[in-house]
């Protein structure tokens, strides 16, 4: 099956800096690709549609500048949490759909772990 | 614009026991239906999804699902769990097409006992 892959799975960082987590489709090409944030014991909540080629789109409530995606191949897509503070830890997943499976499923990253300290 | 509201945020049962997980969704459009299980600090693996067909799918693990319109639910079933299915059940909807997000609900926490 299609697979999609994360990384880094866990990363720690100072409050203040940035992050960037990478989100890749290892054996197909993505035209779209979801970003995610999950909290503790709750559920995925989307942040944002990455387009290939073009701006991403935000769902209300997600600061664009705060979070920046960047598709800039079929294969990647990037999410780099700028001035990262405390409030910013969160488990962040992506997705993709595979256009060669009729864009029926989609496929899930591992996921990320941030800890902004 | 598409819903999903599971019910139960944590269903414990005991090990060989036969469980339900219940979904139902909203939406003004046709719709995928899934289920998802997540265990700790890992990413999605999906169970068993409903595309069209059959309203009764059978996924991994011995789990299985039935599709039905009319209730507008999606109810997750296993007739004897394991200790190993221990985890978190996530029931998503998607619209019909490529760039559809999915919307998920807020999980089910469901807890194997001994």
């Amino acid at each position: 099956g299609a697979v999609v892959s994360q990384h880094p799975s866990w990363v720690i960082c100072k409050s203040g800096t940035s992050v960037k987590i990478e989100c890749r489709s290892l054996d197909f090409q993505a035209t779209t690709m979801f970003w995610y944030r999950q909290f503790p014991k709750q559920s995925l909540m989307l942040m944002a549609t990455s387009n290939e080629g073009s701006k991403a789109t935000y769902e209300q409530g997600v600061e664009k500048d705060k979070f920046l995606i960047n598709h800039a191949s079929l294969t990647l897509s990037t999410l780099t949490v700028t001035s990262a503070h405390p409030e910013d830890s969160s488990f962040y997943i992506c997705s993709a759909r595979d256009p060669g499976l009729g864009n029926t499923e989609a496929f899930f990253g591992q996921g990320t772990r941030l800890t902004v300290v | 614009a598409q819903s999903v509201t599971q019910l139960d945020s944590q269903v414990p049962v005991f090990e060989e026991a036969p469980v339900e997980l219940r979904c139902n969704y909203s939406s003004s459009v046709s719709v995928y239906l899934f289920w998802y299980v997540q265990y700790p600090n890992q990413g999605l693996q999906l169970l068993l999804k409903y595309l069209s067909g059959s309203t009764l799918v059978k996924g991994i693990n011995g789990f299985e699902a039935e599709f039905n319109k009319s209730q507008t639910s999606f109810h997750l079933r296993k007739p004897s769990v394991h200790i190993s299915d221990t985890a978190e059940y996530f029931c998503a909807v998607s619209g019909l097409g490529g760039t559809y997000k999915y919307i998920f609900g807020t999980g089910t926490r469901l807890k194997v006992l001994a």
